[in-house]
């Protein structure tokens, strides 16, 4: 079954630090990629999404976010976190169909929290 | 509103009985889904609707949870004789419409208790 590993739990950082957050997808044919963020007390909103291009993809508030096939991964990037960037961010993978279309559903990985220290 | 506005936002129940969770959509969105998210898990596929294309049921956990669609709008997930496993955030998403690339806007879920 097709699955979305993040690697990290829950991530600690000093305001200022550059984020890594690590996505992996077990899937061997053609994915729609996606981060999504849920801020304290907010819902679930889109961050940044690959479907295809330029494997370097840019989101809101300086995330970026780089697709490397050879390796199923899909890891979350910012240079410089600040303390609103404190949220818990999901991974998440929808398979594109060999006739075109997409699998209707988005298969998330289980999360990763940050806390950015002040 | 604008959003996705799901209902009611917190449900405490007695184990055995059954409960309903609504959904309603961004007006305009043809693709509907609902998830749980349990403590400390990521988000689970339970079902999607698109249009009036059958609903891709193959998340849903057992028998005891249905899920039905009107039109393209209001849905409801019906758990019938509650367990305490099914303790968790349930949570409904709606978008343009497939194929799912595009951005799924989320409500603010509904939080059931199973005691």
């Amino acid at each position: 079954a097709q699955s979305v590993s993040q690697h990290n739990h829950h991530v600690i950082l000093s305001e200022a630090a550059s984020l890594e957050l690590g996505c992996n997808y077990s899937y061997g044919g053609t994915v729609n990629l996606f981060w999504y963020v849920q801020y304290p007390g907010q819902h679930l909103q889109l961050l940044l999404k690959y479907f295809s291009g330029d494997p370097l993809v840019k989101g809101i508030k300086g995330f970026e976010a780089e697709f490397i096939k050879s390796k199923f991964s899909f890891n979350l990037r910012k240079p410089s976190v600040q303390w609103s960037d404190t949220a818990e961010y999901f991974c998440a993978v929808s398979l594109r169909l060999r006739y075109g279309g997409s699998q209707g559903n988005l298969i998330f990985g289980k999360g990763t929290k940050l806390s950015v220290k002040p | 509103g604008a959003g996705v506005s799901q209902s009611p936002s917190n449900k405490v129940t007695e184990k055995g009985k059954d409960v309903e969770l609504r959904c309603d959509p961004i007006s305009g969105h043809t693709a509907l889904y609902w998830y749980r998210q349990r403590l400390g898990q990521g988000l689970e596929f339970l079902i999607y609707f698109q249009g009036n294309s059958a609903p891709d049921k193959s998340g849903l956990p057992s028998d005891r949870f249905s899920a039905e669609r009107t039109g393209e709008s209001v849905s409801t997930l019906t758990i019938q004789r509650t367990q305490q496993e099914d303790s968790a955030v349930y949570l409904c998403a709606s978008s343009l419409g497939a194929p799912s690339w595009r951005e799924l806007f989320f409500g603010e879920g509904s939080r059931l208790t199973v005691l």
